[in-house]
């Protein structure tokens, strides 16, 4: 199993530029979430899911889409980058919710000039 | 949910137990006390969870204390892969937003050789 993968690594985009972070778990999780991690902090939720079709709000949604069509799929869409969304992206994913063991993707790193 | 209480950083001898507390004197009856760590900016890892009873597992030992007040994560052979950020979060174990994960600033363990 390859479990939690993420794209791309790595993007800079322009302030006003839109992009979408893709997040995929081979697991058969049903729950999946977003974070992010600004520098020298602990992680916040942006998004989760607790199945296909069904997508809540987490701690820091401002700015943010998200949509879940699939179980394997949970993109982070991006509309109108700001600089204060330069951050550390990080997807988990987890069988059941809760603090139950989640498995983290390895981050995608996004910088807003 | 319940707010933790970690020292931001801590060093360890290699080959020493490394003991990391954590308060938790807010925690609910229904919240677990669950430690994920943080290797040089790599998605957090699970570690060890547990409700009111020590815990073991083959990465750590997990103290909580009869109160549920406070706990103790225990590495009983620190090795120089073991620096990282350790959080400790309380958090219940079913979905819904009570049981997202929390996440701090967490203690900064450096295992020095």
């Amino acid at each position: 199993n390859a479990g939690v993968t993420q794209t791309p690594k790595f993007r800079i985009l322009k302030i006003g530029q839109s992009m979408t972070l893709q997040c995929t778990q081979d697991m058969n999780h049903n729950y999946m979430y977003w974070y992010r991690q600004d520098p020298g902090m602990g992680l916040k939720l942006i998004y989760y899911s607790v199945g296909a079709g069904i997508t809540d709000k987490g701690e820091v949604p401002n700015g943010y889409n998200v949509s879940r069509s699939t179980t394997e799929d949970f993109p982070l869409r991006l509309e109108l980058a700001a600089p204060s969304q330069t951050s550390v992206y990080f997807c988990a994913s987890s069988y059941l919710g809760g603090g139950e063991t989640q498995y983290f993707g390895p981050g995608t790193r996004l910088l807003v000039l | 949910d319940a707010k933790t209480t970690q020292p931001p950083s801590m060093d360890c001898a290699e080959g020493r137990a490394a003991n990391l507390p954590c308060n938790h004197s807010t925690i609910s009856g229904n919240e677990y006390v669950y430690w994920y760590r943080q290797i040089h900016s790599q998605g957090p890892q699970y570690i060890i969870h547990g409700l009111k009873n020590n815990e073991t597992n083959e990465m750590a030992s997990l103290i909580i204390t009869e109160d549920r007040k406070s706990s103790t994560l225990i590495l009983p052979h620190a090795t120089l892969r073991d620096t990282a950020v350790y959080y400790c979060i309380a958090s219940a174990n079913y979905g819904g937003s009570q049981g997202n994960l929390i996440f701090g600033k967490g203690t900064k363990l450096s295992v020095k050789p």
